[in-house]
């Protein structure tokens, strides 16, 4: 009966590196959902998966972004050439179904900081 | 397309009422309502779908106003627990949510 869980919980790296933040939605659910989130503001929609294809990935920021979801069940987000505006909190969550009406559930989030 | 939310803050006293409006400039399919706390994952409070349809906590209420394409939500003999930032998500037929910029909630004791 675990919730969402993601690894890591702090990321630092410096700029240009690559990152890979993990999420591991809970057990039987098909939708999975990224959000960014900065100090002060709101989660920002990244991207979403409908099983194990993107249904809509036009919150990605660019094409250093990408996100995979390879067996319906754990994600990957993968940022390369990070850059120091990529520093924020990285929500993942999910929910028994995509569309109206379904709770999301999220987890704690990964804090990536980029020096 | 990000809702707007007001107050943007407000301060209780434990045992007093407070609105959290939240408003879009776009038609509405479903209005998502999620309380963080510091430092935690937002929670789930409430949804309200277009046709009158809601789910959510016993003891939180709020409505949605189509027209207006407007929803507030209640928060009534406020505990102390009743801190955090409320965010409003509005979703447009698209299964996604936009969320707003939050109300910053404190309760005195």
């Amino acid at each position: 009966g675990a919730g969402v869980s993601q690894t890591p919980s702090n990321k630092v790296t410096e700029k240009g590196k690559y990152v890979e933040l993990r999420c591991d939605p809970i057990s039987g659910h098909t939708a999975l959902y990224w959000y960014r989130q900065s100090l002060g503001q709101g989660p920002e929609f990244l991207i979403y998966f409908q099983g194990t294809g993107a249904a809509d990935d036009s919150g990605l920021p660019n094409d250093r972004f990408f996100a995979v979801r390879p067996e319906g069940s754990v994600s990957t987000l993968k940022i390369q050439r990070t850059e120091r505006g990529d520093s924020a909190v990285y929500l993942c969550a999910s929910s028994q179904t995509s569309g109206r009406g379904n709770e999301q559930f999220f987890g704690p989030g990964t804090r990536l900081t980029v020096l | 397309q990000q809702p707007v939310q007001s107050p943007q803050a407000v301060i209780l006293r434990e045992g007093e009422d407070a609105v959290i409006n939240c408003s879009s400039s776009k038609a509405l399919y479903s209005v998502h309502w999620y309380r963080q706390k510091h430092g935690e994952a937002p929670v789930f409070l409430m949804i309200l779908l277009k046709g009158g349809e809601q789910k959510g906590h016993d003891k939180i209420s709020a409505s949605f106003n189509e027209k207006k394409q407007q929803s507030s939500l209640y928060l009534t003999a406020s505990q102390l627990s009743y801190s955090g930032t409320y965010f409003c998500g509005t979703e447009y037929g698209d299964d996604k949510i936009i969320f707003g910029k939050g109300t910053r909630l404190h309760i005195l004791p």
